[in-house]
């Protein structure tokens, strides 16, 4: 059985830094692309970052560009995403996602709430 | 990679068939074979629902249909049942590995 489970977030300040982590089992993690979507409260879904499946090529929304980074250690089958000045638009449940060559998303972990404010 | 466009809301009675739109552009919906739809019901992640436009992934009802005509695709709900009721999301690889999400349709079964 797929699962993904997020784990990080939190309450964070303006300017101030977090780093998600995705853990995956069930399936050949290093075999496969991932990405992180995220939620704001009310709103609705937007993609932020993916990663390929060797880890070597990422890419970023234009929102999170420079600020963000996705990673991957598929000896821990572990995605990742390091978020720095984080701004309070920021705030949202971030859920990551396995990635199929469809270019769609078919397992979503449960998703992290990171909070950023004052 | 600005939203694609979905109606915030959409109603339909048991038994009943509804539509959803998701309008892109020819840079995105346009561009590629490449949609997928996502029911997401409160506090739940999201479930794909149809993908590659309208392909079906095994497990999911066959009462979901997805097609496409230029810039606009589609989602129809046939035979509506109450365990429907959830929100829905278009999305559409956008090119060099990046993807746009739809604002999200709430679906209210009546």
């Amino acid at each position: 059985e797929v699962q993904l489970v997020e784990s990080g977030g939190g309450l964070a300040q303006p300017g101030g830094s977090l780093r998600l982590s995705c853990e995956a089992s069930g399936f050949s993690f290093s075999s496969y692309a991932m990405s992180w979507v995220r939620q704001g409260p009310g709103k609705g879904l937007e993609w932020v970052s993916a990663i390929s499946a060797s880890g070597g090529s990422t890419y970023y929304a234009d929102s999170v560009k420079g600020r963000f980074t996705i990673s991957r250690d598929s000896s821990k089958n572990t995605l990742y995403l390091q978020m720095n000045s984080l701004r309070v638009e920021d705030t949202a449940v971030y859920f990551c996602a396995k990635r199929e060559p469809g270019q769609f998303f078919d397992y979503w972990g449960q998703g992290t709430l990171v909070t950023v404010s004052s | 990679q600005s939203a694609l466009t979905q109606p915030a809301s959409v109603s339909g009675s048991p038994g009943q068939s509804i539509t959803i739109s998701c309008t892109g552009t020819s840079s995105d919906v346009g561009n590629y074979n490449l949609v997928s739809w996502y029911q997401q019901h409160p506090g739940k992640a999201p479930k794909v629902m149809i993908h590659e436009d309208s392909k079906r992934p095994s497990g999911v009802s066959n009462r979901f249909s997805g097609s496409k005509s230029g810039n606009t695709a589609s989602l129809t709900i046939s035979g509506l049942q109450a365990e429907d009721e959830a929100d829905y999301y278009c999305c559409s690889y956008a090119g060099s590995f990046t993807w746009v999400f739809g604002g999200g349709t709430k679906l209210t079964v009546l």
